[in-house]
């Protein structure tokens, strides 16, 4: 059974740079989409980006001059770097596992590993 | 980026009963929708993928309906474990956006 180990500093100042890394144990590191979700304190989801294991990316516009999302395939583990935190970065962060397949109007999608989440703070 | 907007915000509901939750989708995502349940302190759980097939391991009382840009989660008789936070998200445009969530409560 797939489960997703994640860890990064909990507690930021603004202006730092957010560094998450999550390892991905017992299942196949290619033809997956590996994400990064986050929650702010009482908010809904909010969809930062992922990364293939060929190390394509898809990011959130919002979010894309602040965000990098990189793979290493020898340790099957992939990393969020968000930078220049403030207050709004607060939230839980999620790693995450898109299963994918099909094509065209047969093209499915869902997260469907979770990591454990870990609570960012940044306060100064 | 697509918005997708759930309806009601909060859901009132008794055990037994069925529940039934919207997704609107700002333009068209086909029938790429996906539904999450999530419980307090926990990730959220993959439900329901490409509108209407349950995810593995999912009870039959957990249904998804709709394409376009206007859907629906039924859920046909409430149980306890029910009640939680439900998201829909779309994938058929990059960023895959999230609803805001619609809380089901017991009544």
């Amino acid at each position: 059974q797939v489960q997703l180990q994640q860890w990064g500093a909990g507690l930021l100042k603004p202006s730092e740079t957010l560094s998450l890394t999550c390892a991905v144990y017992g299942g196949s590191f290619s033809g997956y989409y590996w994400s990064w979700i986050r929650q702010p304190p009482g908010k809904g989801l909010e969809w930062i980006g992922e990364i293939n294991h060929s190390g394509g990316t898809n990011y959130n516009p919002s979010l894309k001059s602040r965000v990098t999302i990189s793979v290493d395939t020898s340790k099957n583990q992939f990393s969020l770097k968000l930078s220049s935190v403030t207050a709004a970065d607060t939230a839980v962060y999620y790693c995450a596992r898109g299963q994918y397949g099909g094509s065209g109007n047969s093209y499915y999608y869902g997260i469907d590993v979770w990591g454990q989440g870990t609570t960012v703070t940044v306060s100064s | 980026e697509i918005v997708m907007t759930q309806s009601p915000a909060t859901l009132s509901v008794s055990p037994g009963e069925r529940a039934t939750l919207s997704c609107r989708a700002s333009q068209s995502v086909s029938s790429k929708l996906a539904w999450y349940q999530q419980k307090p302190g926990q990730a959220p759980r993959l439900l329901i993928y490409g509108a209407a097939t349950r995810a593995t391991g999912i009870p039959a009382r957990f249904s998804g309906s709709g394409s376009g840009t206007e859907f629906t989660l039924t859920i046909s008789s409430l149980q306890s474990e029910d009640f939680a936070v439900y998201y829909c998200q779309q994938y058929n445009n990059w960023p895959r956006t999230f609803g805001q969530g619609t809380k089901v409560e017991i009544k």
